[in-house]
């Protein structure tokens, strides 16, 4: 089982559509968790990042992590074509010291289409 | 400009032969890392580096090789004994006490 699931999709959505997208992971000991964008032959954008559970908003996007269930979601208010792209869920625990290095553990990303 | 400067973009290489690829930050970040993604996957983690002369082994490092003689710089060495090269490279890096990584514009590496 891997640490980290996500759907690869692929998810394809009207121009305006609410999407959300999830992840699940298996490790208590995650407490970091991102989102990042990756438009194709191009390195991933972080796009949102939150620590421990609980909502961050960001102009048209949502990130909600639920720490008792083990998932996490980003949501994206009035999609738009531009947002066609993989998103892909990273998280990573916290070493002895109480830091963590960006040692990060990825899902497998889902492919986001917006039609206009 | 900040950033993370990944070269070459493309690169062709023969079975059996070593490659270096480059990468230099000059976000004045501690930490650097190297992942790699192949189509259809997340990325998976080959070295990281916390600081300058360190690094350790991530999930994949087998056929790999790093170093970090600089705080600028973490080249990534592919050797001839890693199975399946072919992939896109991704380096990264982040500040020292926080956890958001930073990636570069990643390398193609296409072993023929």
């Amino acid at each position: 089982q891997k640490e980290v699931e996500q759907d690869p999709g692929p998810l394809s959505v009207p121009e305006g559509a609410i999407v959300s997208l999830n992840c699940t992971y298996s490790n208590s000991a995650f407490q970091y968790f991102m989102w990042y964008r990756q438009y194709s032959r191009k390195g991933p954008e972080l796009l949102m990042y939150t620590y421990s559970s609980g909502n961050k908003e960001d102009g048209r996007f949502t990130a909600q992590v639920d720490k008792s269930s083990k998932y996490i979601s980003l949501f994206i208010r009035d999609s738009q074509p531009s947002d066609s792209a993989t998103y892909l869920c990273a998280m990573s625990a916290v070493d002895a010291g109480g830091t963590s290095y960006g040692k990060l553990t990825f899902g497998q990303g889902t492919i986001l289409t917006v039609h206009p | 400009d900040g950033g993370i400067t990944q070269s070459p973009k493309y690169l062709f290489r023969k079975e059996g032969q070593n490659v270096t690829l480059s990468c230099e930050q000059n976000l004045n970040h501690d930490a650097m890392y190297w992942y790699r993604q192949d189509p259809g996957q997340g990325l998976r983690l080959i070295y990281y580096s916390q600081i300058v002369n360190d690094f350790q082994k991530g999930d994949i490092a087998e056929g790999y090789s790093v170093s970090r003689e600089k705080k600028e710089s973490f080249p990534l060495t592919v050797t001839s004994a890693q199975k399946n090269p072919t992939a896109f490279y991704l380096c990264a890096s982040s500040a020292g006490r926080a956890t958001e990584a930073f990636f570069g514009q990643g390398t193609r590496l296409t072993v023929v």
